[in-house]
């Protein structure tokens, strides 16, 4: 059974910084693109941030280029996401998301997601 | 970066009724064209990908449609637990987008 779960996320002041984790089991994580998704209380999704199999390329979202770093560690089959220089605008349920393709790139499992909170 | 547009961003409708969501993206996007279920408090989870195909699991009252700027998702007979939030996402290449949102709703 596919599985991510995240963690790592908390309660941090403007400015501060975060790492989020997401640990995959039941599928082959070095098989796969994956990304981080949020989601602002009350808001739509918005995509945060990708990286493809073996850590050589990653994209971003431009508000957090420059703040965040994606990364992965395929013996450990985790993903990260660092975090740095939060907002309040970072404010927001963070999901790691698993990339397939067949036709088009979708995001065909997801983690319950990890709540990240920016306030003083 | 392509922006996408979907509307309604709210829809009330009883069960039984046939209901349509349309998704515009800014310019075109062939078939890479994906839709998400949402429920309070639940990750999203994926119901159709590459414009029309059916998720494995998805019930076949799902359907999505369309090419190059326009896309529906259609739920063909509504059912207690399709009241949700929908998304539509395109992917083929960064920024991913995602359209704003219908919220579902019990007439």
């Amino acid at each position: 059974e596919v599985q991510l779960v995240e963690s790592g996320g908390g309660l941090v002041q403007p400015g501060g910084s975060l790492r989020l984790s997401c640990a995959a089991s039941g599928f082959s994580f070095s098989s796969y693109w994956m990304s981080w998704v949020r989601q602002a209380p009350g808001k739509g999704l918005e995509w945060v941030a990708n990286i493809n199999q073996d850590g050589s390329a990653k994209y971003y979202m431009d508000s957090v280029k420059g703040r965040f770093t994606i990364s992965r560690d395929n013996a450990m089959n985790s993903l990260y996401l660092q975090m740095k220089s939060l907002r309040a605008e970072d404010t927001a349920m963070y999901y790691c998301a698993r990339e397939a393709s067949s036709g088009s790139w979708y995001y065909d499992y997801w983690g319950q997601g990890t709540l990240v909170t920016v306030s003083s | 970066d392509i922006q996408m547009t979907q509307s309604p961003s709210s829809l009330s409708a009883s069960v039984g009724d046939r209901v349509t969501i349309t998704c515009r993206a800014s310019q075109s996007i062939n078939t890479y064209l994906n839709w998400y279920q949402q429920k309070p408090g639940k990750a999203p989870g994926l119901l159709i990908y590459a414009a029309s195909s059916l998720q494995s699991g998805v019930p076949s009252r799902f359907s999505g449609s369309g090419s190059g700027t326009d896309f529906t998702l259609t739920i063909s007979s509504l059912q207690p637990e399709d009241f949700a939030t929908y998304f539509c996402h395109r992917s083929h290449s960064t920024p991913h987008t995602f359209g704003q949102g219908t919220k579902l709703e019990i007439k």
